[in-house]
């Protein structure tokens, strides 16, 4: 069984910095892209970063470039989101998703996400 | 940067055929996805490549996708099918595009 079990997430002061990780299992997890979308309650996906199947290749959206760092340990079978000058913007629950990895890029499962709330 | 639109609500009675819309400048020339999310839960992808349905999903749900929209079309709606639709493509320039999701409440 496929499973992506996110942690990390909590209460962070605006500035600050957190790390998610994302534990998986059930799948060979080095031929799978990885990617992170976050998701403000009740309102839209929207998608953050993406990595490639050996963590060479990485890809952000542009409210996070220069601030979030994906990366993956393979030994570890777990992807990672560094995330570093928090904002209040940044206050969502953040999903870590497995890319099919077929030549279009869509999500065949995703973690139950974790909740990171940017606050003083 | 590329944009999809959806409408925010659709309303079905239950049996009727629910069908939401996905714009976007030329979306007919990518492959567009569909996820499913009820309250608390994550996505569920329930279409694929425009059409294509994931093993465990059922027949009712349908895509099409053509011109500037993308259709997702479900059959005879149940109650449990009440949930938020969001639509998805990959653009080179953009990456990941999601649109800003239709919550479909069942009458």
């Amino acid at each position: 069984e496929v499973q992506l079990v996110e942690s990390g997430g909590g209460l962070v002061e605006p500035g600050g910095s957190l790390r998610l990780s994302c534990a998986v299992s059930g799948f060979i997890f080095n031929s799978y892209w990885m990617h992170w979308v976050r998701q403000v309650p009740g309102k839209g996906l929207v998608w953050v970063s993406r990595i490639n199947t050996d963590g060479s290749v990485t890809t952000y959206a542009d409210s996070v470039k220069g601030r979030f760092t994906i990366s993956r340990d393979n030994a570890k079978n777990t992807l990672y989101l560094q995330m570093h000058n928090l904002g209040a913007e940044d206050t969502a629950v953040y999903f870590c998703v497995r890319d099919t990895s077929m030549a279009r890029v869509y999500f065949d499962y995703w973690g139950q996400g974790i909740l990171v709330t940017v606050s003083s | 940067s590329y944009v999809l639109t959806q409408p925010p609500s659709e309303s079905v009675a239950p049996g009727q055929t629910a069908t939401i819309a996905c714009g976007g400048n030329n979306v007919g020339r990518k492959s567009v996805h569909w996820y499913q999310q009820k309250p608390g839960q994550a996505p569920v992808l329930v279409v694929y490549d425009d059409s294509d349905r994931p093993s465990g999903i059922p027949e009712r749900f349908s895509g099409s996708n053509s011109g500037n929209t993308a259709t997702l079309t479900i059959s005879r709606v149940e109650a449990g099918d009440e949930a938020d639709y969001f639509c998805q493509v990959w653009d080179s320039n953009s990456n990941v595009v999601f649109g800003g999701g239709t919550k479909l409440t069942v009458l």
